[in-house]
């Protein structure tokens, strides 16, 4: 079966702009988790999204947002990016839930801010 | 705050040697799940653990749960240059919905 798509891989945007990046599961997975990771941080929590809802958020600035589509698709929004948000940004596509089911990640988009 | 601390953060070895990652806490988690991560990829999992003392193998790997649930161990087995990656661990919330990552333990292993 199909794996987890992001799009696009790369992105290179500048201090002030938005962005959107976009996470296509796997078939059937209701449930996607937006990580962000970076060489200080590691991996962190950003939200997670079942059947169109947010269930869960992470410490994050509101400038992080998220939404599901009825497809499961899902997207993430950083508004009025900053120097710091560059980071490769992981979408996690399972059944029900990170901790309760299998995650599968897909290979992420790496955003570069300038 | 980093829920889970793994260390160490580098190890550099040589084929043929073993190897013991660990992953510590001081909350308890309902599960924890080890995944490896390559250059230009998305963390793959190897392992989920449920109960305390579970011990599970895969292969070369063999994973431990503590008793309390709070800490875990990996422990590699005659290394070979494909087990090379960034190890993570991650713990469950209970809620399921998210996961604490560890910082990662980067293994390099060569010929």
């Amino acid at each position: 079966k199909a794996g987890v798509t992001q799009t696009p891989r790369y992105l290179i945007k500048t201090r002030g702009q938005q962005v959107t990046l976009s996470c296509s599961p796997i078939s059937g997975h209701r449930s996607v988790s937006w990580y962000q990771q970076t060489p200080g941080q590691g991996l962190q929590f950003l939200f997670e999204y079942f059947s169109e809802t947010q269930r869960n958020k992470g410490n994050f600035p509101g400038r992080f947002s998220g939404r599901q589509f009825s497809n499961s698709r899902s997207e993430m929004n950083v508004s009025t990016l900053e120097l710091g948000d560059s980071a490769l940004y992981l979408c996690a596509s399972s059944l029900a839930g990170t901790g309760f089911t299998e995650a599968f990640f897909g290979q992420g988009t790496r955003l570069t801010v300038v | 705050t980093q829920l889970l601390e793994q260390s160490p953060q580098f190890l550099s070895i040589q084929e043929g040697e073993n190897l013991t990652v660990y992953c510590n806490s001081s909350s308890v988690f309902s599960s924890l799940q080890w995944y490896r991560q390559e250059p230009g990829e998305g963390p793959v999992l190897l392992v989920t653990v449920v109960t305390g003392g579970e011990v599970k193998k895969l292969k070369r790997l063999t994973f431990q749960f503590g008793d309390a649930r709070k800490d875990s161990s990996l422990h590699i087995t005659a290394a070979q240059p494909g087990d090379t990656g960034l190890y993570l661990c991650a713990g469950a919330q209970d809620s399921g919905y998210a996961l604490n990552f560890g910082k990662g333990t980067s293994l390099l292993v060569t010929p």
